[in-house]
């Protein structure tokens, strides 16, 4: 148990509908970040927050946002829902010193 | 090109093998570099982070980064059945909490059998 926690573990929506992820990091972790894993593009980074502020952003699509909030838990917003947005999504926290990530159990999102 | 490369395998070994995973980088700037293990429909789970070039042991596992090659690896001794998985090379320009992000690999479908 990496102390990461994703809510919820599975969710079914349809084309162009919005959902929330859910993600709380580890105790005292700063940092959150957002990873989607699809089967043809691997794991790829989507976005990272520091202590409330968006610090670093990867090909993350204009659909979806993210939010950090000051109980540090973090927030992925996906909205405009294609068929190609079914993915595991996953956060990953990290603290101090600086180093490793570690990842959640993911939300695994199927849109049909 | 992918800036990091790492053959899919699948790869099949006997239990009691040692084990060799690989990637290769394009990025200089990498300086961070990991390995995660993630079982089927798990979340990745960190094994070994080293930074720059070397080695670095850790029980049945040894990390080493040769940065003049822009090549990684990771070793596994006396693999187990419960060593199949999914092997995750990772790699970061920046130490994380500042601005950063993790770049990987596709990852090496390991299969160790009886």
């Amino acid at each position: 148990d990496s102390g990461v926690t994703q809510t919820p573990k599975h969710l079914i929506t349809a084309t162009g509908q919005r959902v929330t992820l859910r993600c709380s990091p580890r105790s005292g972790d700063l940092s959150v970040y957002w990873y989607q894993q699809s089967l043809d593009q691997g794991l790829q980074f989507l976005i990272q927050y520091y202590n409330g502020e968006e610090r670093a952003k990867g090909n993350i699509l204009e659909r979806f946002s993210a939010q950090q909030f000051p109980d540090l838990h973090s927030e992925l917003n996906l909205s405009s829902l294609e068929l190609g947005d079914s993915a595991l999504y996953f956060c990953a926290s990290s603290g101090t010193p600086p180093g490793e990530q570690y990842f959640g159990p993911g939300t695994r999102l199927t849109v049909t | 090109q992918k800036e990091v490369e790492q053959d899919p395998g699948p790869l099949s070994v006997p239990e009691g093998a040692i084990v060799s995973l690989n990637c290769t980088y394009s990025n200089s700037a990498f300086q961070y570099f990991m390995w995660y293990r993630q079982y089927s429909r798990k979340g990745p789970e960190l094994l070994m982070y080293t930074y720059s070039s070397g080695n670095k042991e850790d029980g049945r596992f040894t990390a080493q980064v040769d940065k003049s090659s822009k090549y990684i690896s990771l070793f596994i001794r006396d693999s187990q059945p419960s060593d199949s998985a999914t092997y995750l090379c990772a790699m970061s320009a920046h130490p994380t909490g500042t601005a950063s992000k993790l770049t990987f690999g596709t990852g090496t479908r390991l299969q160790v059998t009886l």
